[in-house]
């Protein structure tokens, strides 16, 4: 079955950048989008966006400044990099796959998620 | 931005009972509209999409009605391991949104 796996680093400086990889093994990586959800602590969910296997993009507007996803489809892996990250970034980060049903769909297979932290 | 309330925000109920949660969006979806159980630690679990379908292994006690802005979430008869935080997604316009959840509390 298909299985996703994410790492990065969990404790970031202000300023810095967020940087975190998915791996898709078990399954076709082709065909799908591939996305990133956070929850910040306390708070509900927050679609940051989605990229397929061509590289194709959407971003949510509100971080679309700073975010880039990216896909390295030789690795069946995707990324995330989101720049000049505030304590407002902190939250649980999670890798997901997008279901196909017409349209980019909901998110049918998750990562185990990544509690990033900042801290001075 | 399409924005979703979901509501009640909490739910207290009982194993065996029944729990009805809404979710009304600002704008008509169709049927693009998936629900979310969420327990602490674990990464979400899709419950519904298509507003009414099932996701796969998703026990029939679980069941999603609705269209165009007004949906619902029901579980017929809670399990213990029903009690969980539930939220609605929508997928229909981008970016994708999700409602602020309810909590199903004993």
């Amino acid at each position: 079955q298909v299985q996703l796996r994410q790492w990065g680093a969990g404790l970031l400086k202000p300023s810095a950048t967020l940087s975190l990889t998915c791996a898709v093994s078990g399954g076709s990586f082709s065909g799908y989008y591939w996305s990133w959800i956070r929850q910040p602590p306390g708070k509900g969910l927050e679609w940051i966006g989605e990229v397929n296997h061509s590289g194709s993009t959407n971003y949510n507007p509100s971080l679309k400044s700073r975010v880039t996803i990216s896909v390295d489809t030789a690795k069946n892996q995707f990324s995330l990099r989101l720049s000049s990250v505030t304590a407002a970034d902190t939250a649980v980060y999670y890798c997901a796959r997008q279901m196909v049903v017409g349209v980019p769909g909901p998110s049918d297979i998750w990562g185990q998620g990544t509690m990033v932290t900042l801290s001075s | 931005e399409i924005v979703l309330m979901q509501s009640p925000g909490t739910l207290s109920l009982s194993p065996g009972e029944r729990a009805t949660l809404s979710c009304r969006a600002s704008q008509s979806l169709s049927s693009y509209l998936a629900w979310y159980q969420h327990k602490p630690g674990q990464a979400p679990r899709l419950l519904i999409y298509g507003a009414s379908s099932r996701a796969t292994g998703i026990p029939d006690r679980f069941s999603g009605s609705g269209s165009g802005t007004d949906f619902t979430l029901t579980i017929s008869r809670l399990e213990p391991e029903d009690f969980a935080v539930y939220y609605c997604q929508q997928y229909g316009s981008s970016p994708l949104t999700f409602g602020g959840g309810t909590k199903v509390e004993i």
